[in-house]
């Protein structure tokens, strides 16, 4: 199975961007990117998803590598209720579509 | 819209009993799938249900079962409860089944202590 590497965790400061890595150099060219978070004591929350191309939503921006072994979820302007585990998923193109979790990146936002 | 919405919150049992969990999808979406999520484990895939039809299933003993019924609530068992079986579970939804190309919506979850 084609995994997903984050930091553990990062920090940032509210209302300043935030860019969260992921580094997928195994992932297939079916293979899209998603990404969840979690806030505490919640379940999951989709973030975003994409393919090949850079994505953005209301939510934020997902920045795909040319190669697709890399991508970059980016948060504009940080607030505190976006401190939560970000989950970089690789949903198999060719799989039933459950979603693979990692331990996540858990971001702090610091007033 | 509400969303997915599971009960009970909270739960106690003992090691032994069995637990029956439950799962109301968003109104209109037909796929259920349940997580179970450990400190130790992280988030876990266990099933996933479509048309009251189990579709998918994860690498769980066979102690963990489910169900779908035809208004596309689910439910999860889990018989013989033990101690390491305390953890949050959780249920997503989808409109159709989960696709790579389209995102699951999660309930809170339902909380397992298992004494």
């Amino acid at each position: 199975d084609a995994k997903t590497t984050q930091p553990n965790s990062m920090e940032s400061n509210e209302e300043e961007p935030v860019h969260l890595p992921c580094n997928h150099s195994t992932i297939s060219g079916t293979d899209y990117i998603h990404w969840y978070r979690q806030l505490p004591s919640q379940g999951p929350e989709y973030v975003i998803h994409g393919l090949t191309s850079n994505v953005n939503n209301r939510m934020a921006s997902l920045a795909i590598a040319e190669d697709r072994k890399s991508s970059t979820l980016i948060l504009h302007r940080a607030t505190l209720r976006d401190a939560a585990v970000y989950y970089c998923i690789l949903n198999y193109g060719g799989s039933q579509g459950n979603l693979i979790f990692g331990k996540g990146t858990k971001l702090s936002v610091k007033p | 819209k509400a969303g997915v919405t599971q009960t009970p919150r909270y739960l106690i049992k003992t090691r032994g009993q069995q637990v029956t969990l439950s799962c109301s999808p968003i109104s209109g979406h037909r796929s259920v799938s349940w997580y179970q999520q450990t400190p130790g484990q992280g988030l876990q895939f266990l099933f996933e249900y479509f048309s009251e039809t189990q579709r998918n299933k994860g690498n769980f003993p066979g102690r963990f079962s489910g169900r779908q019924f035809s208004n596309s609530r689910s439910e999860m068992n889990v018989s013989t409860l033990e101690l390491g079986d305390s953890a949050l579970y959780l249920c997503a939804s989808s409109l159709y089944r989960p696709t790579p190309g389209n995102e699951q919506f999660f309930g809170p979850g339902t909380r397992l202590t298992v004494l």
